[in-house]
């Protein structure tokens, strides 16, 4: 079956770093993506992984590891604007984007 | 600008009356879907398509029908809504092959009394 999971909540403070972890066990992978969303409004790209390894753009940085089946998406300087939801995606070959249930992240001062 | 335009942006019905969600995309992807987003359960992928006349369900595709007849547009139709489909839906597109980013529509807030 396909299970994607990522922690519901978290909480920091501005200037902090925080790491969103994801697991996920699927039937294909093409890649995995990462989306933030704020509330009521459509999800924006943030990164996408396809090889083992750490991708670094500005302030956030995801990273992979196909054989553990694992990703994360680092976010550094917080700031209140980076309150939001952070969605984990697989990329089943080319066809579906499988969505985990994202995780509500909250900046606090 | 390349966008997915999605139609209404808000919608209340009632029960039984048919309604249909428009959704285009102006950058030639042949890859178009829909996901319904619920407190909770995150995106669930309704219908995707591949291309014009391709079809195919995605995780929750009771009480929903979809077309594309044309390459830019994907209607989502509710033929007869019941209070459950209350949801927020969002239409998305891109590129066909891996590697390609999901472009996704502002989104359509469904009320069914």
């Amino acid at each position: 079956g396909q299970n994607i999971d990522q922690p519901t909540e978290m909480t920091a403070t501005e200037g902090a770093i925080v790491q969103i972890n994801c697991t996920y066990q699927t039937s294909g992978f093409n890649g995995l993506f990462w989306y933030q969303q704020h509330a009521g409004e459509a999800p924006t790209f943030l990164s996408y992984n396809v090889l083992d390894g750490l991708e670094e753009k500005g302030r956030f940085s995801s990273f992979l590891s196909r054989s553990k089946g694992y990703s994360y998406l680092l976010l550094k300087e917080l700031q209140m604007k980076d309150s939001a939801s952070y969605l984990c995606a697989v990329d089943q070959a080319g066809t579906a984007l499988i969505f985990g249930k994202g995780t509500t992240l909250s900046v606090s001062s | 600008e390349a966008q997915v335009t999605q139609n209404p942006r808000y919608l209340i019905t009632v029960t039984g009356k048919k309604l249909t969600v428009t959704c285009s995309q102006n950058m030639n992807h042949e890859y178009m879907s829909w996901y319904r987003q619920d407190p909770g359960l995150g995106l669930r992928q309704i219908y995707y398509s591949m291309n014009v006349e391709v079809t195919d369900k995605g995780d929750v595709p009771e009480g929903y029908k979809v077309s594309r007849k044309e390459k830019r547009n994907f209607p989502l139709i509710l033929e007869s809504p019941s209070p459950n489909q209350t949801s927020l839906y969002f239409c998305a597109s891109r590129r066909a092959g891996g590697n390609e980013k999901l472009f996704f529509g502002s989104g359509t807030q469904l009320s069914v009394l």
